[in-house]
Order: structure tokens, then sequence, then C-alpha cells
């Protein structure tokens, strides 16, 4: 069965902290995705990735980077956390049909 | 104007009733289209991909419309179970950036 794996489905963390969000599928699949979800603005997407080490910017990047050095495995990372990055995080990868897979989701709370 | 727009709801209807919801895109190059659902606190599901020349699966109907850049998702004889999220989904650049709209939100009710 498909497989998306996000490392954490709760953190609270502190304005200032480095966050690290984990990401794994098991599909093989090129292409993966970090998307936040907000009430009222839906699905925005922060990076994507079409192969290992390749990265590319989404519509708010902004305050965040990615790391992509294994296929099976996308990190997000907000090197400074802020209280406006509050939100539900969500992974995917994507087969060649273009069909999205999700992760249960990373709530973070940042205070 | 964004790249994606959806009528939020929230749609109220009866069991068995038909409902439609339309979302807009702007790119009128986009390439693939699709409807997710999303329970509330669950990840989004594919619910159906939408074809050139409109698809059915079961109840449920896709429709897309090139002129007008908008796809439509038909609902007939609603179940509870319907309740949901309803997500339109584009791809907007033809390279696997996936774009979607902010959701319509439905609550079928006995």
């Amino acid at each position: 069965d498909v497989k998306v794996t996000q490392s954490s489905r709760y953190l609270v963390k502190r304005t200032g902290e480095k966050v690290f969000l984990e990401c794994v599928q098991d599909m093989d699949h090129e292409n993966m995705f970090w998307y936040r979800q907000d009430p009222g603005l839906g699905l925005r997407l922060i990076y994507f990735s079409y192969d290992v080490k390749m990265k590319e910017k989404g519509d708010i990047p902004e305050g965040y980077s990615v790391s992509r050095e294994k296929k099976e495995r996308f990190s997000l990372i907000l090197e400074s956390a802020s209280t406006n990055q509050t939100s539900m995080y969500l992974c995917a990868s994507s087969s060649t049909t273009g069909e999205l897979f999700f992760g249960e989701g990373s709530r973070l709370t940042v205070l | 104007r964004k790249e994606v727009e959806q009528d939020p709801g929230p749609f109220n209807v009866p069991e068995g009733a038909t409902v439609a919801f339309n979302c807009t895109y702007s790119n009128s190059a986009s390439q693939s289209f699709f409807w997710y659902r999303q329970d509330c606190r669950k990840e989004p599901k594919l619910l159906m991909s939408v074809y050139s020349s409109g698809n059915e699966d079961g109840r449920f109907t896709a429709q897309l419309n090139r002129a007008s850049q908008y796809i439509s998702l038909l609902i007939r004889d609603s179940k509870l179970s319907d309740s949901a999220t309803y997500l339109c989904v584009v791809n907007m650049w033809g390279n696997n950036d996936m774009r979607f709209g902010a959701g319509t939100r439905l609550t079928v009710k006995p």
C-alpha cells in the first residue's frame, strides 16, 4: 500500500527555534512536495522537488528551506520559526499520473 | 485573481440531493485537473481526475470546460458519507506544480 510518512504529527516550538519536518515515501516517486494548509486559504505550495538534490520554489518559500539528499526523503526546515508559521504542514509525493499521495500532516504551533 | 478559485460554501444538502461545485483556473494552458476529497482532520485524497471529455465514477461526474476555464464536480444521490471538503487541483504550469483551490465544504444531512 502507498505510504507517505511524516515524522511528527504535532509539534510546539518557540519563536526563533530551528524546526525540521521530515517526510518519507516508499513508492519510489520522483516528485515530492511540501504544502501548508490554513483555514480559508487552502493548500499553498512551499517547495517541491523533482529529483534528488533538485528543488523548486512554490508560492510561499520565504522563511523555509528544503533538503532532498535521498529519493525517498524530503525535509522541510524552518531556520528561525515565527508565529505566522503556525500551520498544518502536508508532505506529498506524486506518481507519473500526477496523483498526489499525502502524509497525515504535521501540525506546528509556534509560541 | 487567484490561480484556482472555488466557492467555499458551505453547501448543506439533504440526503439524496444532487449538488454541483465549480472551480475556475487562471492559466489557459493548464494541462491536468483533479478533484480531491478531504475529511475533517485528515489528509486530502484523490477523488477523481478530470478528463477533457468529462468522466463519471458512480455517483460522481467531473467535467472540464477549457473555453471558460472551469471544472465541475456533480454528486448525485448524496450520502451522509459524502460530507467532506472537496478540493479542486490544477497542474498549472505542466511541471507537476499542483495548485489547490481553497476547498468547498459539503454537509449532507439526514
